[in-house]
């Protein structure tokens, strides 16, 4: 139980494309969800705070212009780099969490983490 | 900064000895601690837990103990196996303006030895 997946789970991009990256919550409902990255060797960085169905809360340093995030539904929630360039090159992770109850695999209090997206900007 | 730094505090151990992998969290309000375990090209899973109304909580071969005086957390291995090489963070939940959020620590990678 409690399973978050993420699509794609790596992809490389020219620079100045966009990149959405996906994350669902299979088996619960996702009152929040999270966007962490992490460049190598070092720590999660959590970008940005989503509740579904109003904006994202991002956090200090994050440009809410270029990573835009959309939760439009309690299992679903999108990132979308815009025109990336190298240095958003990145590990991309999500979680979720969920104050609604109901599942009983499901702990209020915990996030559930997503298996990651690898992104390469060439 | 907050977790700057490319190089990774590292614990290597033998296969079968007891691993304890240390962790100083930052905000004395924090209360809800978790540890977690990446491997390579993974997500964080979930280790264990604490909230910060107690000082130890066992799992599964695993132990974690919460210090709030200065602020510090442990996660005990018991009987290191190769399959918990990975890296080791821990993260503190920090109430932040009503809200709360995971800030997570530097890491420990974790290598065992055969």
């Amino acid at each position: 139980g409690a399973v978050v997946s993420q699509h794609p789970s790596r992809v490389i991009c020219k620079s100045g494309t966009s990149v959405k990256i996906e994350c669902r919550s299979l088996d619960f409902q996702a009152t929040t969800m999270f966007w962490y990255r992490q460049f190598p060797k070092q720590s999660l960085m959590l970008m940005a705070t989503s509740n579904e169905g109003s904006k994202a809360t991002y956090e200090q340093g994050v440009e809410k212009d270029k990573f835009l995030i959309n939760h439009a539904s309690l299992t679903l929630s999108t990132l979308t780099v815009t025109s990336a360039h190298p240095e958003d090159s990145s590990f991309y992770i999500c979680s979720a969490s969920s104050l609604a109850g109901g599942a009983s695999w499901v702990d209020q209090e915990t996030q559930y983490f997503g298996p990651g997206t690898r992104l390469l900007v060439l | 900064g907050e977790n700057v730094g490319l190089h990774l505090p590292t614990l290597s151990v033998q296969e079968g000895d007891n691993s304890i992998i240390n962790c100083a969290y930052s905000n004395s309000a924090s209360d809800y601690f978790i540890w977690y375990k990446q491997e390579s090209g993974k997500g964080p899973q979930f280790i264990i837990d604490i909230r910060s109304n107690m000082d130890k909580r066992q799992g599964q071969r695993v132990t974690v103990l919460l210090n709030k005086t200065v602020k510090h957390l442990s996660l005990q291995i018991a009987a290191t196996q190769p399959g918990d090489s990975a890296v080791y963070f821990c993260a503190e939940n920090m109430p932040q303006g009503g809200s709360e959020k995971l800030v997570f620590g530097k890491g420990t990678k974790l290598t065992v030895n055969p």
